[in-house]
């Protein structure tokens, strides 16, 4: 598989409920980013959590990162229908500066 | 909120015809990409672009695609001679640094159909 995959590919879940979807990737990493995008829309970025970092925190989300596992996780707290969008974590490598994306999680929150 | 802009946001093109998609990124940002994505899927990188010059190609980069910085302001993809599989979204993004703080700020996209 390559950089950055996510897992689940797909998830439905009831307003209020948590999300979590799960992001792994196969070299050293600078830092990994999760984007949200809307259909047929741009990417907007969401987090960014370093190398050296192991937790972080941005209202209703929380990212995690294991780098002795080469994963990273996304926790959406308390969804709302307006999260409803696909999820995807970028990995940038310790080297140079682009930004590797995975496939991509689909979230549906029904109302 | 600076944003960063794209034209066209749709393009229907023949096969083999030449595609320039434009971008204008925010101002003070030094890092310019394009990425592509396929129907929904995977978002795939192109290539990145520093201090006037490509700095990262993928291997979808080949020949057929070009990048300029014509002016202060603009960033273009070219397409030469356009292929059925080319028809894609078409996104490009700028960040101020690279490295452990570059998070991308990207366009609303272009979207290429190759008929």
């Amino acid at each position: 598989s390559q950089q950055g995959e996510e897992d689940p590919q797909a998830l439905s879940i009831q307003e209020g409920e948590n999300a979590t979807m799960n992001c792994s990737y196969k070299t050293s990493i600078n830092n990994l980013q999760w984007y949200r995008q809307n259909s047929g829309r741009g990417l907007v970025h969401l987090i960014l959590i370093r190398s050296n970092e192991r937790e972080k925190h941005s209202g209703r989300l929380r990212v995690t990162l294991d780098t002795s596992k080469k994963s990273s996780s996304l926790l959406i707290t308390a969804s709302r229908a307006a999260d409803t969008a696909s999820y995807f974590c970028a990995s940038r490598k310790a080297a140079g500066n682009k930004l590797t994306f995975g496939g991509g999680t689909r979230v549906l929150v029904k109302p | 909120e600076p944003e960063v802009t794209q034209t066209p946001s749709h393009q229907v093109t023949q096969m083999g015809q030449e595609v320039i998609l434009r971008c204008v990124p925010i101002s003070n940002h030094l890092y310019f990409y394009w990425y592509r994505q396929i129907l929904g899927q995977k978002v795939e990188f192109l290539v990145s672009f520093y201090n006037n010059e490509i700095s990262e190609k993928s291997e979808i980069f080949d020949d057929q695609f070009s990048v300029e910085r014509p002016d202060g302001s603009n960033f273009t993809l070219k397409i030469r001679s356009t292929k059925l599989e080319d028809s894609a979204m078409y996104f490009c993004a700028s960040s101020v640094a690279g490295g452990n703080t570059g998070e991308l700020f990207f366009g609303e996209g272009s979207r290429l159909t190759v008929l």
